[in-house]
């Protein structure tokens, strides 16, 4: 059974700062993997995903999260946060064509 | 990229009525979507899975009885809460999944508030 753990749940950084926000995932077969922001009252965006190949993706707004087989981590990434960047950001795993399993979240905090 | 709507946006209703989400991709046809409900500070919790055409397939614990869905067509889906109470105030999300990857978009959500 598929499963996805976001253990941060809140994670304040302050502007301009790095951050990395960890997803780790259980799965027997091989998944696809992705990362949703989403800002207050509304829906998901898309950020990035992984479906094969390279394990280092990159995403919209400056974000990137590396695919580790060995450790089932995917975990999220930016060098330097922006105000803008306060939301909530939810890890998803897909086993091939089933549906998708969301993490509990991750509330990232910009403060200037 | 691909373009969902919902609508209302938000919706405010008393306690007993019915309320109706539209939920519309306005770039592309999918065969199948997806109603997610997410509580204040919590995780989207899957609902139901649709195929145009067919019946929906409901996840454990969602009264198919009150949440009646829809999938009119391959770029329409409509989610029906049925006398509502305040129990189902909620912000509701639909996706439609798109390629062989099921990637999913999604559509802005709809809060619903039950007096």
């Amino acid at each position: 059974a598929q499963s996805v753990t976001q253990l941060d749940s809140q994670v304040p950084v302050f502007e301009e700062a790095p951050v990395e926000l960890r997803c780790n995932y259980s799965s027997s077969v091989s998944v696809y993997l992705f990362w949703y922001v989403q800002y207050p009252n509304q829906g998901l965006q898309l950020l990035l995903k992984y479906l094969s190949g390279s394990t280092l993706v990159k995403g919209i707004n400056g974000f990137e999260a590396e695919f580790n087989k060995s450790q089932t981590s995917f975990h999220l990434r930016k060098p330097s946060v922006h105000i803008s960047d306060t939301a909530e950001y939810f890890c998803a795993v897909s086993e091939e064509a089933n549906n998708l399993f969301f993490g509990t979240g991750t509330r990232l905090t910009v403060i200037p | 990229g691909a373009v969902v709507s919902q609508h209302p946006s938000r919706v405010i209703c008393k306690s007993g009525t019915s309320v109706k989400i539209e939920c519309r991709s306005l770039d592309f046809q999918a065969t199948t979507m997806f109603w997610y409900r997410q509580f204040p500070k919590q995780s989207l919790m899957l609902m139901a899975t649709s195929n145009e055409g067919s019946k929906a397939t409901y996840e454990q614990g969602v009264e198919k009885d009150k949440f009646l869905i829809n999938h009119a067509s391959l770029t329409l889906s409509t989610l029906t809460v049925t006398s509502a109470h305040p129990e189902d105030s909620s912000f509701y999300i639909c996706s439609f999944k798109a390629g062989s990857y099921n990637e999913q978009f999604f559509g802005p959500g709809t809060r619903l508030t039950v007096l």
